[in-house]
Order: C-alpha cells, then sequence, then structure tokens
C-alpha cells in the first residue's frame, strides 16, 4: 500500500505563512490534491493537480510537489483558514490515497 | 450547480450489509468518475473507492473483499454496499465527484452518519 504522512499540527500567526507538508515515495511523480475540512463540514478541495486552485478559491492557497514532498502554502493566513487539510495522492497504481491530515491552528 | 445527497439507514447491525445511495441533481452522471470516502469519528478519511459512469469500478484493496460500488444512469445515483460490517466500519459516508482524473473531488455530498452496532 502507498502511504502519506502529515504532520499532526501547524500554528501559525493570522497574516503570516502557513506551509503543511505531505511526504510519500516518490511523490512528485504524482498528481497531489489538497482538501480544507472545518468541523462538522464536508472536505473542499482546495488544489488539485499539485498548484492549479479551483475556481473560487482565493490565490493565498498554492501548491508545490517535488521529490517525496507536497507542500501546501496558506499565505497571509486568516482566521477562517483554520481547519484540517488533507493531501491526496493520484497514480494509476495508488487511486484516491488520503494522507493522515493536518491541523492548522490560527493563534 | 451540481449537488449530491447521500441517503441510507443511519444504523447497521454487526454481519449485516450497509447499503448507501448518492443522488446527483443539477447535473448528469455522465462523463465522470464517481467516488465513496469515509470518515470515522474523530479520524481522517478514507476512499473506499470509485466507478465511471459507465461502470468500470476500482476498490481500496483493504476494503475490497466487502464493497461493491454501482452505478443507476436512468436515476442519475450511484451506491454503495459494504458486507459483513463491524463497528470498525462506523463513520461519516460521503460521496464525491471526481473532477477528473488526477483533478481531485471537486463536489462533495454533506456526508451521513452511519453506526454500526446491535
Amino acid at each position: 500500500s502507498y502511504d502519506l504522512t502529515q504532520s499532526p499540527s501547524v500554528s501559525v500567526s493570522p497574516g503570516q505563512t502557513a506551509s503543511i507538508t505531505c511526504s510519500g515515495d516518490k511523490l512528485g511523480d504524482k498528481y497531489t490534491s489538497w482538501y480544507q475540512q472545518k468541523p462538522g463540514q464536508s472536505p473542499v478541495l482546495v488544489i488539485y493537480q499539485d498548484n492549479k486552485r479551483p475556481s473560487g478559491i482565493p490565490e493565498r492557497f498554492s501548491g508545490s510537489n517535488s521529490g517525496n514532498t507536497a507542500t501546501l502554502t496558506i499565505s497571509g493566513t486568516q482566521a477562517m483558514d483554520e481547519a484540517d487539510y488533507y493531501c491526496q495522492a493520484w497514480d494509476s497504481s495508488t487511486p484516491f490515497v488520503f494522507g493522515t491530515g493536518t491541523k492548522v491552528t490560527v493563534l | 450547480q451540481v449537488q449530491l445527497q447521500e441517503s441510507g439507514p443511519g444504523l447497521v447491525k454487526p454481519s449485516e450489509t450497509l447499503s448507501l445511495t448518492c443522488t446527483v441533481s443539477g447535473g448528469s452522471i455522465n462523463n465522470y468518475y464517481w467516488s465513496w470516502i469515509r470518515q470515522p469519528p474523530g479520524k481522517g478519511l478514507e476512499c473506499i473507492g470509485y466507478i465511471y459512469y459507465s461502470g468500470s469500478t476500482n476498490y481500496n484493496p483493504s476494503l475490497k473483499s466487502r464493497v461493491t460500488i454501482s452505478v443507476d444512469m436512468s436515476k442519475n445515483q450511484f451506491s454503495l454496499k459494504v458486507t459483513s460490517v463491524t463497528a470498525a466500519d462506523t463513520a461519516v459516508y460521503y460521496c464525491a465527484r471526481v473532477k477528473g482524473v488526477a483533478e481531485g473531488m471537486d463536489v462533495w455530498g454533506q456526508g451521513t452518519t452511519v453506526t454500526v452496532s446491535s
């Protein structure tokens, strides 16, 4: 099986930059998506194909993927960005694998 | 605007079969992949599997022996069956639309809670 590992938690001050990492074997060879999930709500797609933003997602969300690590970056973090974030890898042999999740706290 | 709605029993007895349906409204089921995802209480997301509108499927290897996903194009619905359930199958179950191969799940249902208990 294919595993994706995320750090359990990240804390960030309002207006600062939050970086959330996702690690997996040769992850850079696969497409990665990122989801935001607020308490009691369904996940929302914020990044797909490593660095593309769906319509309606603020520009402060960006993504990259290289080597064994994908990164979701939130620039100018706002209180509304406080949520759990999950990465997801795409590959013909490992469809729809989710990362372990990262809780982002805006202090 | 496409919307998804899960439906099915909220309580299932151990060893029985969990059955859920996802109804797609505001758009066609054609030309997309459709997926089921679950989230146990306080835990992360787990993809159960997905189906293409034509009927081809791909399941999570850890669940493959107990899972069936099917599609009914005439009703614009797709369904999930999980056999021989245990307490470990207790979770919020979501259905989602796959935007495209490697493009992520762009539309999600609100989720439905399924509890396995006698």
